[in-house]
Parts: C-alpha cells; sequence; structure tokens
C-alpha cells in the first residue's frame, strides 16, 4: 500500500514532442506529490508538485496532471528539450502523519530527448 | 548559498566493514533525510533527523544507524557491510521536514562493498 508505480521505465521522445510519465498509488493517505528530476552523478532535485485537491498544475513546459478517483498522476513535459534527458522520479508523502522526509519515490523513468 | 554537501564522494569498503558518511545541510535547514539508490530497488528511505532527534525510519536492519549534531550536520553509519549495500547513498536537507516533498538532496556518496 504504500508503493507509488511509475512507469514506462525508459523513454525516448524526439526533440519537441511530448514526453509523457505515469504514476500510480494505492495509499489514499498521501496529500502531496512531487517529481524529481536527476541527471547523472547529480542528486534528485523538486521539479514541480500538486497536492490531490488540484486537479492540473503547470510550470513552463511541464505540467502535472492528477486524477484523484483513479489515484494516478501525470507528468507531461511538452517541447521535450535534449536537454531534458534526465531519469525521473514521481513520489509521494503523507505529510499529517509524522512521516516528515519521507517520501515513497516511483521506480523512476530514464528519458532520452533525440535531437 | 550552499547546497548539501556530502562527503566522501567515492569509496570503497570490503564485507564485514564498517563505514560512516557525512551530510552537511544547506544553512538553516534543520531536517536531514538519508535516502539509499540502487538499479534495483530505486530510491529508498532509511530515516530522518530533526534537532537531533530520529524521526521517522524506513524498513532497513539496525546495521544501518545514523546521527544529527547541534549543527544540523549529520551521519549515517552502516556495520558489518554487506555486497547487497553498494549503492548511491543520498543526504536531503528541508526546513522543516519533508511535509511538502521540498527535499534538497546533495549529489550523494558512492560506496562500493567488496
Amino acid at each position: 500500500q504504500q508503493q507509488v508505480k511509475q512507469s514506462p521505465q525508459s523513454l525516448i521522445v524526439q526533440k519537441g514532442g511530448i514526453s509523457i510519465i505515469n504514476c500510480a498509488y494505492e495509499n489514499t493517505a498521501f496529500d502531496y506529490f512531487p517529481w524529481y528530476q536527476q541527471f547523472p552523478g547529480k542528486g534528485p532535485a523538486l521539479l514541480i508538485a500538486i497536492r490531490p485537491d488540484v486537479s492540473e498544475k503547470k510550470e513552463g513546459r511541464f505540467t502535472i496532471s492528477f486524477n484523484k478517483s483513479a489515484k494516478q498522476f501525470s507528468l507531461h513535459i511538452m517541447d521535450s528539450q535534449p536537454g531534458d534527458s534526465a531519469t525521473y522520479f514521481c513520489a509521494a508523502i503523507n505529510s499529517f502523519s509524522g512521516n516528515t522526509g519521507k517520501l515513497i519515490f516511483g521506480q523512476g523513468t530514464t528519458l532520452q530527448v533525440k535531437p | 548559498k550552499a547546497g548539501v554537501t556530502q562527503t566522501p564522494r567515492y569509496l570503497i569498503k570490503t564485507r564485514g566493514q564498517q563505514v560512516t558518511l557525512s551530510c552537511s545541510p544547506i544553512s538553516g535547514h534543520r531536517s536531514v533525510s538519508w535516502y539509499q539508490q540502487t538499479p534495483g530497488q530505486g530510491l529508498q528511505f532509511l530515516f530522518e533527523y530533526f534537532s537531533e532527534t530520529q524521526r521517522n525510519k524506513g524498513n532497513f536492519p539496525g546495521r544501518f544507524s545514523g546521527r544529527q549534531f547541534s549543527n544540523s550536520r549529520s551521519e549515517m553509519n552502516v556495520s558489518t557491510l554487506e555486497l547487497g549495500d553498494s549503492a548511491l547513498y543520498l543526504c536531503a536537507s528541508s526546513f522543516w521536514g519533508g511535509n511538502t516533498g521540498e527535499l534538497f538532496f546533495g549529489e550523494g556518496s558512492r560506496l562500493t562493498v567488496l
């Protein structure tokens, strides 16, 4: 019940295309869903995040879509660029249960954007 | 503002040895969390410290331990190393904790156990 399932494991997209990464969760107590971006040799960095009372959040070319009833959320990267090539992790946290700092991460998606 | 600093960046140990990893959080951040990253298991939560107290712990054996000092710097220790402990160990800091998911990660300490 604590898992966050992420797909696909890897993704190849042409420059200018749309990259879509999907995540699903079971624990309805999760109340915050961040996405992290990780480049080789670096630690993950927060990209964008959403709470379940919002169905969509957009920041530049990055959009999170959230479907509370289906317990699914997804990251869309519009106009994908080679510089977006990285590993993306979705995550979830129950921020009201004292699970501070305890993010539950998906398995990660390695994105390659071809020029 | 300096980011999260982890030392050492790379280290090689043999089975049965122990290792201590260090993390200096962003100035002003009081919460430090540790994660283990492996290709097979992904990112897994080890523990979190806030004001020198362990506030949360993941599902790892007792060989994994940590502590936090009064200046918020943290160390984690792994005793009696096993081959399966080979991983990237990531430290993350935040002001209050991970309630909003806004953790700031260091670049990690890559441990290889031979």
